[in-house]
């Protein structure tokens, strides 16, 4: 079983400042790890994922994650928030290898991240 | 290179009423997938396809029929709209397991 907790369901950052959304997971197996972003009356787009190789995973536009295996956490970063951040983020587990899973993301329930000039 | 393609982009129904969401892949990849999106709940997985020819129950499934009519179309059937069904349909694509290709969803509402 798995399941993913967002813990912070809305986030307000002022352009500039750092942005940290928090994610913390649940798997009974070796987990990979996404995050996607959903920007207003779009679709998913990935930015970032965990497969087993680095702990700390660079993603698109300036995002990074790190995998901590002892926190069960994958909180997603960015050193400076841009407007065109603002978005929905959903961090993701899927089963890293084996098993009947096959390709079964479980979505955490969003964060709204909303940047402010 | 189109991605993932859905149609319609909207929908209402009527209680009962049947209807096909259709949902094509340009990207040549194995699995495909259709989830539904309601607030707060992140995305549900309904049904999904690992390859041609076969198809498996997600996470919610019931209410609704799934094709995998060839390599880049899957379609999600609802035989009999009921208002619980009003959400916004995805549609998404892997080469892999891992990362996934989602379509621009399909916002149905059920009256």
């Amino acid at each position: 079983a798995q399941s993913v907790t967002q813990l912070d369901s809305h986030v307000s950052v002022s352009e500039g400042t750092p942005v940290l959304l928090r994610c913390n997971y649940s798997s009974s197996y070796s987990p990979s790890l996404f995050w996607y972003v959903q920007h207003p009356n779009k679709g998913l787009q990935l930015l970032l994922k965990y497969t087993s190789a680095a702990t700390l995973v660079k993603g698109i536009n300036g995002f990074e994650a790190e995998f901590k295996k002892s926190e069960t956490s994958f909180h997603l970063t960015k050193p400076s928030a841009h407007m065109s951040d603002a978005a929905e983020y959903f961090c993701v587990v899927t089963r890293n290898a084996g098993g009947t899973s096959y390709g079964k993301l479980t979505f955490g329930q969003g964060t709204i991240l909303t940047v402010h000039p | 290179n189109a991605g993932v393609t859905q149609t319609p982009k909207f929908q209402v129904l009527k209680t009962g009423q049947s209807m096909t969401l259709q949902c094509a892949q340009d990207m040549n990849h194995n699995s495909m997938y259709w989830y539904r999106q309601d607030p707060g709940m992140g995305l549900r997985l309904i049904y999904y396809s690992a390859s041609e020819g076969t198809t498996d129950k997600g996470e919610v499934p019931n209410g609704y029929n799934v094709s995998r009519l060839n390599k880049r179309e899957f379609s999600l059937r609802l035989e009999s709209a009921a208002p619980s069904q009003t959400s916004v349909y995805f549609c998404a694509s892997s080469y892999d397991r891992y990362e996934q290709y989602f379509g621009p969803g399909t916002r149905l509402t059920v009256t």
